[in-house]
């Protein structure tokens, strides 16, 4: 199955601190991206990264991908309350497949 | 622009029933997918629309059926309601240049089947 698998299910940390989540998957893919829920609400999209990319940021967020252990890992610095949220990894479709395959997702949580 | 809207927010249904939910996408994207979402399956994709085809369909039974307009809007309905579909049902719409795509989802509906 192309579905992610994060790790860990659910992480509590103390604001300021820095949280990472990981992703794995079992075959190739053309992109991954990760997306941001709150509370049972709509998805918010934060970083797309290629298969060909290793690294990409966006403000306080840092996604790698690694594709020969099949993993990404999501870097969130300097923790916010506001941070306080699911996190998923999805793998995008080929082109033409607008299809994503979610993972089960991270539970963070941010104590003030 | 404004995002993706969906309505109705919240629906309680009873099994047996039908329902039809309504999705409109950003103004400009023309792909719009839908979800499900549940505690025990995860986020599950149902089906992408694209210029009023069914572009892709995930493994969902023949009861889950959608369709888009030519504005791009679309519906899914689910017909002969079961406990199990009670969910979240989520829209996104994606443009359809740049790949890879990323995709813009609405705030969901709630649906509830008793």
């Amino acid at each position: 199955s192309q579905q992610g698998e994060e790790d860990p299910q659910a992480l509590s940390i103390q604001e300021g601190e820095n949280a990472t989540m990981n992703c794995s998957y079992k075959t190739s893919i053309n992109n991954l991206q990760w997306y941001r829920q709150n509370s049972g609400r709509g998805l918010v999209h934060l970083i797309l990264i290629r298969s060909n990319e290793r690294e990409k940021h966006s403000g306080r967020l840092r996604v790698t991908l690694d594709t020969s252990k099949k993993s990404s890992s999501l870097l969130i610095t300097a923790s916010r309350a506001a941070d306080t949220a699911s996190y998923f990894c999805a793998i995008g479709g080929p082109q033409g497949a607008q299809k994503l395959v979610f993972g089960q997702g991270t539970r963070l949580t941010i104590n003030p | 622009k404004a995002g993706v809207t969906q309505t109705p927010r919240y629906l309680i249904k009873t099994r047996g029933q039908q329902v039809t939910l309504s999705c409109s996408p950003i103004s400009g994207h023309r792909s719009v997918s839908w979800y499900q979402q549940t505690p025990g399956q995860g986020l599950q994709f149902l089906f992408e629309y694209f210029s009023e085809t069914q572009r892709n369909k995930g493994n969902f039974p023949g009861r889950f059926s959608g369709r888009q307009f030519s504005n791009s809007r679309s519906e899914m309905n689910v017909s002969t309601l079961e406990l199990g579909d009670s969910a979240l049902y989520l829209c996104a719409s994606s443009p359809i240049t740049g790949f890879p795509y990323e995709q813009y989802f609405g705030p969901g509906t709630r649906l509830t089947v008793t």
